[in-house]
């Protein structure tokens, strides 16, 4: 079985610029994760699909970064626009949901913004 | 407010040695507390993982030492390899939340 894909594995983008980054869950799998990653934040969840329906849209991520999910295997995160404070490493992961807490993990996408 | 706390940002033993990883959290409703192994350039993978009605799980090196009634737990890594540095993140959910809360991470580095 093919784990989480993550496209583009680096992106690199100007200030003010729309980037889409793109996320394949393993196959079967109902709940979707994107978390972001830096040195002094740690992991912090942006968004979370169960069965397709957004569960949690990150609070204070809502105004520039939106995440769908077009279809049960494959999701986007759309950060617009995108800003310097915003270069980290954004992962992806999914989980069978129900009883099943077990998220699988990406190997994530490193954004730069200059 | 930091709901899952990992004391340390960084750990060093030797080769050989039994390695601690200390993790406490706040809300009595977690049940489920899972870690996640992550190296460089890759996404976390799971390594263990303990339900509150266990006080202790172990796999092969690696076990959890949970104490529900101070909120905290603990990963020891018994006979520390080289191959085990990496960074280590505990995390915690609660019944039917779906959505994991994650540490700080221990970054641990393994003297040879």
């Amino acid at each position: 079985d093919a784990g989480v894909t993550q496209t583009p594995r680096h992106e690199v983008a100007e200030k003010g610029q729309t980037i889409i980054l793109k996320c394949e869950p393993v196959s079967g799998h109902n709940d979707l994760f994107w978390y972001r990653q830096t040195k002094i934040q740690g992991l912090e969840l942006l968004s979370y699909f169960r069965s397709k329906s957004l569960m949690e849209d990150g609070g204070a991520f809502k105004d520039r970064f939106k995440a769908e999910m077009l279809n049960s295997s494959f999701s986007t995160l759309k950060i617009q626009p995108t800003e310097p404070k915003d270069s980290a490493v954004y992962l992806c992961a999914s989980s069978l949901g129900g009883s099943s807490y077990e998220q699988y993990f990406g190997p994530g996408t490193r954004l730069t913004v200059l | 407010q930091q709901q899952v706390r990992q004391s340390s940002q960084s750990l060093t033993v030797w080769e050989g040695e039994t390695a601690i990883l200390n993790c406490s959290y706040e809300n009595s409703a977690f049940d489920y507390f899972p870690w996640y192994q992550q190296f460089p350039g890759e996404g976390p993978a799971l390594l263990i993982a303990i339900r509150s009605v266990s006080d202790k799980k172990e796999d092969g090196r690696f076990t959890i030492f949970f104490n529900k009634r101070e909120k905290n737990l603990s990963l020891h890594i018994k006979d520390s390899q080289p191959g085990d540095s990496a960074t280590y993140f505990c995390a915690a959910s609660a019944y039917n939340q779906g959505k994991l809360i994650f540490g700080q991470g221990t970054k641990l580095s393994i003297k040879p």
